[in-house]
């Protein structure tokens, strides 16, 4: 059964520390293994696609990576608006994505 | 140019009654898919829709159904509301959802918080 599990469920971080957020993936010919980012009270709103395994992308302070059973989120010197729910999914070849349950950022100022 | 656009945004429905949920998906945008995000975990998928056609299905029960219109806005409808439906329910649109193409990027709505009393 596909699956998607994303650690840990919270992280609590001070402005400025980095850290890094896993999302372990069992899908069935990953098609592509995407990153999210959901605000309270509003719908994930899109940050990366990885395709294959080794692939890497950044956007300002965050920097995706994927391996064949995992990717990892690296948050750099976070701030404050880098407060969120990051979701992790993977979409199979049967067309359907698959998300986890997500990891709750907190950066204290 | 305008978003996934949902409505309602916030409803509330008792146990036995019947919901209908709207999407407009982005211009252009032939592919709407619906998930629904029980608080604290992340979205699971309904429903997909391409072309007006289902193109997937979710491990949801027969009182959830959906139908996508020739402008490709869809509407996803529960019956025999249970107090376990309560959600928010997200619609996503995507440009294409060919299993031959490459992987597409869901863009979602904001979403129609559901609360079955």
């Amino acid at each position: 059964e596909d699956q998607v599990t994303q650690s840990p469920e919270a992280l609590r971080l001070q402005e400025g520390e980095s850290s890094s957020l896993n999302c372990s993936y069992t899908v069935s010919g990953l098609r592509g293994l995407f990153w999210y980012r959901q605000d309270p009270g509003k719908g994930p709103e899109f940050l990366f696609t990885l395709y294959s395994a080794g692939e890497e992308k950044e956007k300002e302070r965050l920097k995706a990576t994927l391996t064949k059973k995992e990717s990892f989120l690296h948050i750099t010197a976070p701030k404050p608006e880098d407060s969120a729910t990051y979701l992790c999914a993977g979409l199979n070849t049967g067309n359907q994505f698959y998300f986890g349950t997500g990891t709750s950022l907190t950066v204290i100022p | 140019d305008a978003g996934v656009t949902q409505s309602p945004t916030h409803l509330i429905k008792t146990r036995g009654q019947h919901v209908t949920l709207r999407c407009s998906p982005i211009s252009g945008h032939k592919s709407v898919s619906w998930y629904q995000q029980v608080l604290g975990q992340g979205p699971q998928f309904i429903f997909q829709y391409y072309e007006k056609e289902e193109r997937g299905r979710g491990n949801f029960p027969d009182r959830f159904s959906a139908r996508q219109f020739p402008n490709y806005s869809s509407e996803l409808n529960v019956n025999a509301l249970l107090l376990g439906d309560s959600a928010l329910y997200l619609c996503a649109s995507s440009f294409l959802s060919d299993r031959r193409s490459g992987a597409n990027v869901l863009t979602f709505g904001a979403g129609s918080r559901l609360t079955v009393l």
